[in-house]
């Protein structure tokens, strides 16, 4: 039972376009969410993240927005640039599970920023 | 600061063989996690650690052991290795309870058993 999704498993966008990355959870004791950016060979870093009690975190180029009644979140990078061009996953945290940082993964999309 | 280094970061199995995965931080952090990253899979947690002498089985814990004898190092063990264990493998730290929930990762180890 996979209880995060990342149904798309790529996406290619113009550089400077935005990059909408879409991310589905099934579990609604999720109460943090964050995204981590993987760059072949190399381990995942991570990038932004937002609480379930916000609906919206901005960090720079990148902008994670929440809506919980839909069990949705989105990342957005605005704008794009080549250098994002990496694998994105999204994670969420439930809590009280014995390790209180202890994460569930989607399947990570790749994104290609083409010049 | 190296931050979470793995040892190797390449190796080849027969089956049947052992090994252990050496994962060391110097962030301090209390909690620590081994991950496998399989093609078209997200991130599957295979054992994890509060702290210093304990571990605890995550999502995918058949066929591996751990240990965390000092806290800046988590072992992941493979006693009698199967080719379905061929994987990327990828340790993490955090700071621990009460804090963000950032984890920190390897750059991963690349196992293939034959």
């Amino acid at each position: 039972d996979q209880q995060v999704k990342q149904n798309s498993p790529s996406l290619s966008v113009q550089e400077g376009r935005i990059s909408i990355l879409n991310c589905d959870y099934t579990n609604s004791m999720f109460d943090y969410f964050l995204w981590y950016k993987k760059y072949p060979a190399e381990g995942p870093t991570f990038l932004i993240s937002i609480s379930s009690i916000k609906d919206k975190n901005e960090d720079g180029r990148f902008t994670v927005f929440l809506n919980k009644s839909a069990k949705h979140l989105s990342l957005h990078i605005v704008p794009s640039q080549p250098g994002d061009s990496a694998v994105y996953f999204c994670a969420a945290r439930q809590p009280y599970t014995g390790a209180n940082s202890k994460l569930t993964f989607g399947k990570g999309i790749t994104l290609s920023v083409r010049p | 600061n190296a931050g979470v280094t793995q040892t190797p970061k390449f190796r080849v199995l027969k089956t049947g063989q052992s090994m252990t995965l050496l994962c060391a931080q110097d962030m301090n952090h209390e909690y620590m996690y081994w991950y496998r990253q399989d093609p078209g899979m997200g991130l599957r947690l295979i054992h994890y650690s509060v702290g210093e002498g304990t571990t605890a089985k995550g999502e995918v814990p058949d066929g591996y052991n751990v240990s965390r004898l000092k806290k800046q190092n988590f072992l992941l063990g493979l006693e009698s290795a199967a080719p379905s264990q061929t994987s990327v493998y990828f340790c993490a730290s955090s700071l621990g309870q009460g804090f963000f929930y950032e984890q920190y990762f390897g750059p991963g180890t690349r196992l293939t058993v034959t």
